[in-house]
């Protein structure tokens, strides 16, 4: 049973289009993130949703754009891509954080997209 | 803000022997968690070991042990009896307790000589 899956695994697409990723865990965790690794394989958090609310919002551009439908899921979808967004996207989730309460436990990551804009 | 550095971007060592990665980190905040997580070729971010800053103890995993210096603000990672499956990009990470802040080291590449 994955924990955290995310789909596509890779994504190629055109610079202009419009793109979503789409990230589920099964792990009945409170908290969802995004990560960008870039081609330097520098980490960075982008976004995090705890239950549903935006609890980190790092500077990214605003084509970058969150969706938490429930709990379980966090999609990111991107407008007018660019060619400097191709990195590996990496989803995860965690138990816990934000104002309900500490981060109590590590974060478990899905395998990553990685996007390829052209 | 909180950073992370790793000042190693590469290390190597050989079968069976221990190799240390270095890790420091700047906070206001008292209390938190420091991470270590490694990243095979497979891409796939894996948990290596964790600690609480509130705990005085260094936390330790099997071949895996932090030596966490809270007032240095360092938390460097021993790995022993290094295995071929050990090599892999090594990241620091530090999460703010109530998660308001989550960051990541630069990494380490290591790799681990037969």
């Amino acid at each position: 049973d994955t924990a955290v899956s995310q789909t596509p695994k890779y994504l190629v697409t055109q610079m202009g289009n419009d793109k979503s990723i789409k990230c589920e865990q099964n792990l009945g965790h409170d908290t969802m993130y995004w990560y960008k690794q870039d081609s330097k394989k520098f980490l960075k958090i982008m976004f995090s949703y705890n239950n549903k609310e935006l609890i980190i919002n790092e500077t990214v551009p605003n084509r970058f754009s969150p969706k938490s439908p429930d709990k379980a899921h966090l999609n990111l979808h991107i407008n007018s891509l660019e060619l400097g967004d191709s990195a590996v996207y990496f989803c995860a989730s965690s138990q816990g954080a934000g104002t309900s309460g500490p981060v109590s436990e590590t974060q478990y990551f899905g395998p990553g997209t990685r996007l390829l804009v052209l | 803000a909180q950073t992370v550095t790793q000042s190693q971007p590469e290390m190597s060592v050989q079968e069976a022997e221990t190799v240390t990665l270095s890790c420091t980190y700047d906070t206001s905040e008292s209390d938190y968690y420091l991470f270590w997580y490694k990243q095979p070729p497979s891409r796939q971010m894996i948990l290596v070991i964790r600690q609480e800053a509130y705990k005085q103890q260094n936390a330790t995993e099997n071949r895996f042990s932090v030596n966490f210096q809270k007032a240095a603000k360092s938390f460097s990672l021993k790995i022993s009896d290094s295995q071929l499956g050990d090599a892999a990009m090594y990241f620091c990470a530090y999460g703010s307790y109530y998660g308001q802040n989550f960051v990541f080291g630069p990494g380490t590449r290591l790799s681990v000589l037969p």
